[in-house]
């Protein structure tokens, strides 16, 4: 079973901080993703990276996958008290089964 | 356009017992996804349906079952519930396997 870690595991900043979250593994995904989920709520996608040192944009979040598709990461830039919520990142392997890391809970305080 | 949607919200049962819980996918959505969401933690796969046959399962005991039905709804039966059964339970839906999974909103299970 391929494992991802996520860091860190809690975050509070102020708003208009900026963020960095981390997913590692030490396997192999085809691709990778990150969803945010809100609590009473299921997950949320907000990107899929495929290609190894791809990087996305979504307004102020910025997504980026490793160059050995192993690793990726998502900042935040100018947080705002509508981003707080737990971020997992996810990685897929064959048949769609998706792999999660253990999340970042992001509290943005204003 | 209806989305994923799990029933029940929420249920207490106590450890022994057997739980059904339920999840209508989202409408043209053939393939259905089960998680299990612990508290604190993210959440893991416990298998995958795709047009009523299971297609892929997870780490988890024989106790853990399901069902996918010709409307493409789907059940997750768990046996014998164990107090570490507690967790979130999540249901996700795709067009087929390997397009993105839209989740449901859980149903959230108790055991005492």
């Amino acid at each position: 079973t391929q494992l991802l870690e996520q860091s860190p595991q809690f975050l509070s900043i102020q708003e208009g901080e900026n963020l960095t979250v981390y997913c590692n593994s030490s396997s192999v995904f085809s691709s990778l993703q990150w969803y945010r989920q809100e609590p009473g709520e299921g997950p949320v996608l907000l990107v899929t990276v495929v290609t190894g040192g791809e990087v996305k944009k979504l307004k102020r979040l910025t997504f980026q996958f490793g160059d050995a598709r192993k690793d990726s990461s998502l900042h935040i830039t100018a947080a705002q008290t509508g981003d707080t919520g737990l971020y997992l990142c996810a990685g897929e392997e064959a048949g769609n089964m998706l792999t999660f890391g253990g999340g970042t809970r992001l509290m943005v305080k204003p | 356009e209806t989305g994923v949607t799990q029933s029940p919200t929420h249920l207490i049962k106590t450890r022994g017992q057997q739980v059904t819980l339920r999840c209508s996918s989202q409408s043209g959505h053939n393939t259905v996804s089960w998680y299990q969401q612990a508290l604190g933690q993210g959440p893991q796969f416990i298998f995958q349906y795709y047009r009523e046959e299971e297609n892929g399962r997870g780490n988890f005991p024989p106790r853990f079952s399901g069902l996918q039905f010709p409307n493409y709804s789907s059940e997750l039966n768990v046996n014998a519930l164990e107090l570490d059964d507690s967790a979130l339970y999540l249901c996700a839906s795709s067009y087929q396997t390997g397009r993105e999974q839209f989740f449901g909103p859980g149903t959230r299970l108790t055991v005492l």
